[in-house]
């Protein structure tokens, strides 16, 4: 069974509109952390934000926002006011830490495209 | 601050030949890890070592050794290489511990192997 699921292939906003990546996960470790990040064309990988599974609320770092629902273990990833530099590949990713120590597991991302 | 570096960027190989991609990183992170990107299945983990002195396999380790040098640098070599080694590969490096202690990634080699 996959450990991070994302489900939407590609998505498509306009500019100034806010925009929900979809990330679910499936994990038997009470500790836990994920992640989201995202790969622009040249191919980085630039970290974006962070949730830890006992974290009582939801992680937010600028136009960012986990939306983190654990009992529905999902971590969606809501963008506010899209810009054209949003446009990118973005990764959802979860940290164990009972399983292969500090390592991250990564879904197969989220394409997102922002038009003018 | 460099943050994590590797070598090469690019490199092509033909079947049976053997490369060593290099990685460093400048942070004092004690984890360092090896990843590659195939198209439509995100990053997966081939190697990690958690500190200095410390190896483990990860999720796809056949075909790849590792070798962490010292604290600072983390080698990935392929013996002999095979086109379904064509990838994408990443090197990472992060603090242990709990908290965020994200990973920080290198540019990545962009490997083709014919």
């Amino acid at each position: 069974a996959q450990k991070i699921t994302q489900t939407q292939p590609g998505m498509f906003v306009q500019e100034k509109e806010a925009v929900t990546l979809d990330c679910t996960y499936d994990t038997s470790d009470p500790s836990y952390g994920l992640f989201w990040y995202k790969q622009p064309s040249s191919g980085e990988m630039i970290f974006l934000i962070y949730q830890g599974s006992y974290d009582q609320q939801n992680a937010t770092e600028g136009r960012y926002s986990l939306n983190f629902q654990k009992a529905r273990k999902s971590a969606n990833l809501v963008i506010s006011a899209s810009q054209l530099g949003d446009s990118a590949m973005y990764f959802c990713a979860m940290r164990e830490p009972r399983q292969a120590g500090t390592a991250l597991i990564f879904g197969k991302g989220t394409t997102l495209s922002v038009s003018s | 601050n460099a943050g994590v570096t590797q070598t090469p960027k690019f490199q092509v190989l033909k079947t049976g030949q053997s490369m060593t991609l290099q990685c460093a990183q400048d942070m004092n992170h004690n984890s360092m890890y090896w990843y590659r990107q195939d198209p439509g299945m995100g990053l997966r983990l081939i190697y990690y070592s958690a500190s200095e002195g410390t190896t483990d396999k990860g999720e796809v380790p056949n075909g790849y050794n590792v070798s962490r040098l010292n604290k600072r640098e983390f080698s990935l070599r392929l013996e002999s290489a095979a086109p379904s080694q064509t990838s994408v590969y990443f090197c990472a490096s992060s603090d242990a511990g709990t908290g965020v202690n994200e990973q920080y990634f290198g540019p990545g080699t962009r490997l083709t192997v014919t």
